[in-house]
């Protein structure tokens, strides 16, 4: 199993710029997660897919973050605009919600620069 | 409300020496509870879980938790560190179907 599979893992950009981070889940899991680590902050929950379908989108910071799941095996975390406080190392995990022992596994991140 | 408490920030070892974290909850249901270790420049690798059972659970590469359900506590221990141990260690409860609530991290530095 290939694990998470996270793209870029690096991102330097100029404020103002789109940014677009790719996640591709464990084959077979059900439930996607995006986090955003900083230091300020630690580990912050932004948005939860079960089934590719957006489940808690509590913790996603504001308008310009947005996020999908087209197919099972596939999603995207947009930031447009982009600005220097959005700096920070974005994971996704899955996990195959249903039984009472699942468990999250995280993907390599993307370390992204707002410059 | 929910929360996840590692009370030492920053740990440093020296080779050998014996290793506990601390970590509390605050959660009043059902808790599952993780311990997951990030090596510098890598991602969230599971340490270990715990579900139901025995409260002491094994996890890889020597290291151990206990559940004590009347403290809120799920410390993490390891008999003797090595340097490769050097990493931030992340406790974390699921609270509810599928949230979890990570704590704020432990920063550990072995010295060789």
């Amino acid at each position: 199993d290939a694990g998470v599979i996270q793209s870029p893992r690096h991102e330097v950009t100029e404020m103002g710029q789109e940014v677009t981070l790719r996640c591709k889940p464990i084959s077979g899991h059900n439930s996607l997660f995006w986090y955003r680590q900083t230091m300020m902050r630690g580990l912050e929950l932004l948005i939860y897919f079960n089934n590719n379908v957006p489940i808690d989108d509590s913790g996603m910071p504001e308008d310009r973050f947005s996020a999908k799941m087209p197919n099972a095996s596939f999603s995207t975390l947009k930031i447009q605009p982009s600005e220097p406080r959005d700096s920070a190392v974005y994971f996704c995990a899955s996990s195959f919600m249903g039984t009472s022992t699942d468990t999250q596994y995280f993907g390599p991140g993307t370390r992204l620069t707002v410059l | 409300a929910q929360s996840v408490s590692q009370h030492n920030h920053h740990v440093i070892l020296s080779e050998a020496a014996s290793l506990e974290l601390g970590c509390n909850y605050s959660y009043g249901g059902t808790v599952n509870l993780f311990w997951y270790v990030q090596y510098p420049g890598q991602h969230l690798q599971l340490l270990l879980k715990y579900f139901s059972g025995d409260p002491l659970v094994k996890g890889i590469k020597g290291f151990e938790a206990e559940f004590i359900k009347s403290k809120f506590s799920f410390n993490l221990r390891k008999p003797s560190v090595q340097w490769s141990d050097t990493a931030e260690y992340f406790c974390a409860v699921r609270a509810g179907t599928y949230k979890y609530i990570f704590g704020t991290g432990t920063r550990l530095k072995v010295l060789a």
